[in-house]
């Protein structure tokens, strides 16, 4: 069964704190998509990453990608309010016409 | 640049209603087009998605439909909606063989 998934799904820290989301896929895939979703909104683009050892950074937030180990971490550094937010990881099916395959999403509260 | 649009932003229909939801692309051809559904606090499932004009793929049986009767215009549809079809009603986009889905703002959908 292709999965991808997500830990933790709830994390709540303290500003001023780094922490790292993981995302691990069972798929075979060379895409893996970052996504911020704030409460009741849409969902937006934050990385794309496309090779194996693909680093991203965009402020506080850092991606990697482990094609290898199919992992993919979410880096924060020194979090603030702002950061609170559902993160979730999506990775491309290449069986299935590229489909999205989503992870059930990290619950991100930052408490100031 | 590129923008989507979905409408209506929210709805409350009873059980048993018709249901008709339009998400329209601005500034791109040929997009690849996916309606996805949201469950409150859950992740993303994949409804239908189309490559072209009238070409519409299903991913999950369910009393929905799709018809992109445009280019640039997804429509999901349904004749009698059920409780269980409540949720948050994501329009997606995508440059054919790119990468990144762009979202729409969302529909909210309550069935009573």
């Amino acid at each position: 069964e292709l999965k991808v998934e997500q830990n933790p799904l709830f994390l709540s820290m303290q500003e001023g704190k780094n922490y790292t989301i993981y995302c691990n896929y069972s798929t075979t895939s060379d895409r893996l998509y970052w996504y911020r979703q704030d409460p009741g909104k849409s969902l937006e683009s934050l990385f794309v990453l496309l090779s194996n050892g693909a680093v991203k950074q965009e402020g506080r937030l850092m991606a990697s990608l482990d094609t290898k180990a199919r992992l993919s971490t979410l880096h924060i550094t020194a979090a603030v309010h702002d950061l609170s937010a559902t993160y979730f990881c999506a990775v491309d099916n290449m069986d299935s016409n590229y489909q999205l395959i989503w992870g059930a999403g990290t619950k991100l509260i930052i408490k100031p | 640049s590129q923008t989507i649009h979905q409408w209506p932003a929210t709805l409350v229909q009873p059980v048993g209603s018709p249901l008709s939801l339009e998400c329209t692309v601005e500034g791109t051809s040929n997009p690849n087009l996916y309606w996805y559904r949201q469950a409150a606090g859950r992740g993303l499932q994949l409804l239908f998605y189309s490559v072209g004009i009238g070409q519409i793929s299903s991913e999950v049986p369910q009393n929905l439909s799709a018809s992109r009767p445009q280019d640039r215009q997804f429509i999901l549809s349904s004749k009698k909606l059920l409780l269980s079809d409540s949720g948050f009603y994501l329009c997606a986009w995508r440059v054919a063989g790119g990468q990144i889905r762009n979202f729409g703002p969302g529909t909210r959908l309550l069935v009573l």
